[in-house]
């Protein structure tokens, strides 16, 4: 079974730091494209990230770039999301998802990263 | 940015009945148009991709159709398990890959 795991969410001062992974199984992790997603309490979808199977290509929302950063370890079939800087608005549960035939499947159950003081 | 937006915010339907949801891109996007639902408390799941192609395990009972700019997913008899939040998202134009704001199906 395909399955991806979030972990390392959690509350944080802003201007603090947090490093999210995503533990994936039941498929071949190096062939694979991912990225994350996040959702604030009681709203929509937004993508944050991406990065290619090898790690050579990495996009951000324009909303994150320069203060997160998307990466992988194929040996540990992991993804992270480094955040620094985290302000209010980056409160959200953070989804992983792997990147097939051009849609998000599957997705994991999420990680809460809450910003407040 | 490809700009997604959907409607109606609600749709209340009572079970048995047909759901119709809409979903419009500021610019074509081809056919290159994925549905999601999302239930409470759970993570998003891939319904339809391709505008009209149902993902494994998806009933029969979710339709997708349009092309460019217009797009719609049916359900044709609403049953209980089908209540939640379903998203439109486009994979034409990226990044950013960009999802609609949603329409939450509820029971009427």
């Amino acid at each position: 079974e395909v399955q991806l795991v979030e972990s390392g969410g959690g509350l944080v001062q802003p201007g603090g730091s947090l490093r999210l992974s995503c533990t994936a199984s039941g498929f071949t992790f190096s062939s694979y494209s991912m990225h994350w997603v996040r959702q604030a309490p009681g709203k929509g979808l937004e993508w944050v990230s991406y990065i290619s199977s090898s790690g050579s290509t990495i996009y951000y929302a324009d909303s994150v770039k320069g203060r997160l950063t998307i990466s992988r370890h194929n040996g540990k079939n992991s993804l992270y999301l480094q955040m620094s800087s985290l302000r209010d608005e980056d409160t959200a549960v953070y989804y992983c998802a792997r990147y097939d035939y051009q849609t998000f499947v599957p997705w994991g159950q999420g990680t809460l990263v809450t910003v407040s003081s | 940015e490809i700009v997604m937006t959907q409607s109606p915010a609600t749709l209340s339907v009572s079970p048995g009945e047909r759901a119709t949801l809409s979903c419009r891109a500021s610019q074509s996007v081809g056919r290159n148009l994925a549905w999601y639902q999302q239930k409470p408390g759970q993570a998003p799941r891939l319904l339809i991709y391709g505008v009209s192609t149902r993902a494994t395990g998806v009933p029969a009972r979710f339709s997708g159709s349009g092309s460019g700019t217009e797009f719609t997913l049916a359900i044709s008899s609403l049953q209980s398990e089908d209540f939640g939040i379903y998203y439109c998202q486009q994979y034409n134009n990226w990044p950013p890959w960009t999802f609609g704001q949603g329409t939450k199906v509820e029971i009427k």
